[in-house]
């Protein structure tokens, strides 16, 4: 089976610039999850994609968005960036919504902002 | 409200030592528990996870860990250190039937001296 697989794992943005970040989901989920991390800090919950439709949204302001596509691969889109948003943004892919599942991890895609 | 609390933010233990990562939690309701490992330049990995079946889980490489209810913790134990342990550990609650409810703690660096 196929894991999650992320692009592009490194990119450099400048303030005010939008970025989009892609991820796979792996063979069997039809649940997508969006993470960002900090450095030196856990995994802070950004939202949730299943079944194209959004399922939840952490603490994160409307210039984060995202997609779910019908073989439930996801786009995370990040408007008028800020350097806060320099992270590493990973995605998790779950066979459900269940909080109870496994998240399946992809490597993340490190944004730098300048 | 879910919080988790990971009481070391580095721990260094020498090779072929016991290693031991403290996570306390606080939830609502009877809770998921996992332990995920990152290594440089690497997606999270589930280690473990705990859901109300047996109290004392074991995961991979080696790694355990045991659900203590009255003290709220599941803390991560190794009997022997090796040198691939070097990573950065989470511990993540979660409630079974809520996406937003996967809280991660801030980590533990774990080194391993040879």
């Amino acid at each position: 089976e196929t894991g999650v697989t992320q692009s592009p794992t490194h990119l450099i943005k400048t303030r005010g610039q939008q970025v989009t970040l892609r991820c796979s989901s792996q063979s069997g989920h039809n649940t997508v999850s969006w993470y960002q991390q900090a450095l030196g800090q856990g995994p802070q919950f950004i939202f949730q994609y299943y079944r194209e439709e959004e399922n939840g949204r952490g603490n994160f302001p409307p210039r984060f968005s995202g997609l779910q596509f019908p073989n439930y691969s996801s786009e995370l889109n990040v408007n008028a960036l800020e350097l806060d948003d320099s992270a590493l943004y990973l995605c998790a892919s779950s066979l459900d919504v269940s909080g109870a599942n496994v998240l399946t991890f992809g490597a993340g895609s490190r944004l730098t902002v300048l | 409200a879910q919080s988790v609390t990971q009481l070391d933010s580095h721990v260094s233990v020498s090779e072929g030592t016991p290693v031991l990562l403290r996570c306390n939690y606080s939830s609502s309701y009877s809770p998921s528990l996992f332990w995920y490992v990152q290594h440089p330049n690497k997606g999270l990995q589930l280690l473990l996870k705990y859901t109300s079946a047996a109290t004392l889980v074991k995961g991979i490489n080696g790694f355990e860990a045991e659900f203590k209810k009255s003290e709220t913790s599941f803390h991560l134990t190794k009997p022997s250190a090796h040198m691939s342990d070097a990573a950065e550990y989470f511990c993540v609650v979660s409630e079974e039937t809520s996406y937003d409810k996967v809280i991660f703690g801030p980590g533990t660096s774990l080194s391993v001296i040879p």
